[in-house]
């Protein structure tokens, strides 16, 4: 139990949707990163977020965007869904750097 | 940048037989070094870490990775497997402590 939480588990949308994931960091964390995850394959950083500004972005574009709220919870959302995003998405919350980073569950996404 | 190269994407391997998971980085600069196991429909889960120091870490379930500078490699063992060390494993590095960057994953099956 490493005491990030993301919602939802599972969700399916359809292509041209929006979608929203959420991201609850564990207790004293200020840092959150997201990956995707696709199936067969590492996870690829998407973004970082440290005390609510974006710290760092991957090769992802801008229909990939996020938010940190002042109690460091996060929201990683997707606008415009391609089949390609249905993806395992995680994030992972820190205090600082990635040394002692936590990854949640994850959100299994599928765009049909 | 780097780059992670898992050299073996699947490693079938008998109980209480060993096992040797390769892993390759290329990186000009220092780096941190992790493992990580994912379970099926599971997150990522911290096996190990190699930050500074004794190049040889252990985990307290019997994995073992040792630092090797000059080939640039973080080799993962286990002396012997269980059913349940079944599962997926990514390696990664991170540069700075900000961002991950895995490999592919190397999937290892227990058999009986």
């Amino acid at each position: 139990e490493t005491g990030v939480t993301q919602s939802p588990t599972h969700l399916i949308k359809t292509r041209g949707q929006q979608v929203t994931l959420r991201c609850s960091s564990q207790s004293g964390h200020n840092t959150v990163s997201w990956y995707q995850q696709a199936l067969g394959q590492g996870p690829q950083f998407i973004f970082q977020y440290y005390r609510e500004e974006e710290n760092g972005r991957g090769n992802f574009p801008p229909r990939f965007s996020g938010l940190q709220f002042p109690n460091y919870s996060s929201e990683l959302n997707v606008n415009a869904l391609e089949l390609d995003d249905s993806a395992l998405y995680l994030c992972a919350s820190s205090l600082g750097g990635v040394r002692e980073a936590f990854f949640g569950q994850g959100t299994r996404l599928t765009v049909v | 940048a780097q780059s992670v190269t898992q050299l073996d994407s699947q490693v079938p391997v008998f109980e209480e037989a060993p096992v040797e998971l390769r892993c390759n980085y290329s990186s000009s600069v220092s780096v941190y070094l992790f493992w990580y196991v994912q379970y099926p429909n599971q997150g990522l889960q911290l096996l190990l870490k190699y930050l500074s120091g004794s190049t040889l870490v252990e985990s307290i379930n019997g994995f073992e990775a040792e630092f090797n500078k000059s080939q640039t490699s973080f080799h993962l063992r286990k002396p012997s497997v269980h059913i349940s060390d079944t599962a997926e494993y990514f390696c990664a590095v991170s540069r700075n402590d900000y961002k991950l960057s895995f490999g592919a994953g190397t999937t290892v099956t227990v058999r009986a």
